[in-house]
């Protein structure tokens, strides 16, 4: 399987920029998506094909990437964001989860 | 507005059997795959099960396959986890999601909670 390995958790002030970072253990083209998860709440797609906004999403959240290293960056960040955020690759089979970065807000 | 709402939570013993449901709404349901997506206490997602928006093919994550079915009843906007031979590492919480682009889940149900203990 896919391994996507993610940092566990980061902690910036709101107003910042932060970079979420996701390395895939192969190749997986474009087709790595972000996802946030709030504490008790269900994921929510941000990003899918590595660059591309879902809808309603703020354009703070932007994604870049391919092949195997990928990057969610949000700008500014706000309180609202404090969640995990994980990464998921779409290319190989089965489709796999990053194990997540949970984002603090100083 | 998409709802996906999930429902069989339960404390069950190894070796039981467990059937979820999840009622879909706010989309033409017969139109796209589901699937089930699992999350154990304080770890991250594990893909469990695709189902074919008619039924045509299902695909498993090797750690159920054999012992869990995925179904759907189109006519009812509704999908199934039939769960068998339940294990200890089957405690998680279950997520019903629809099949969104290039892929991606694109709208996820709330969960409901599976504990598998003696």
């Amino acid at each position: 399987d896919t391994v996507l390995t993610q940092s566990p958790a980061l902690a910036v002030s709101p107003g910042e920029r932060v970079s979420i970072s996701c390395r895939a253990s192969e190749g997986v083209n474009s087709y790595m998506h972000w996802y946030q998860q709030k504490p008790g709440q269900q994921p929510k797609l941000l990003i899918y094909k590595a660059s591309n906004l879902a809808s309603g999403v703020p354009a703070r959240f932007s994604g870049s990437g391919s092949g195997t290293d990928f990057t969610l960056t949000i700008d500014p960040v706000e309180a609202d964001d404090t969640a995990t955020y994980f990464c998921q690759q779409s290319w190989n089979d089965p489709r796999t989860f990053g194990g997540g970065t949970k984002l603090e807000l100083k | 507005e998409v709802q996906l709402v999930e429902s069989g939570e339960g404390l069950v013993q190894p070796g039981s059997s467990m059937k979820l449901s999840c009622v879909a709404s706010g989309f033409t349901f017969s139109n796209y795959g589901m699937n089930w997506i699992r999350q154990a206490p304080k770890k991250g997602l594990e893909w469990i099960a695709l189902i074919y928006y008619d039924s045509s093919s299902k695909y498993y994550a090797d750690s159920v396959k054999g012992r869990f079915t995925i179904s759907r009843d189109n006519s009812k906007n509704t999908l199934y986890l039939e769960m068998n031979s339940l294990r200890s590492e089957d405690t998680a919480m279950y997520y019903c999601a629809k099949s969104g682009p290039q892929w991606t889940f694109d709208y996820w149900g709330q969960g409901v909670m599976v504990t598998v203990s003696s």
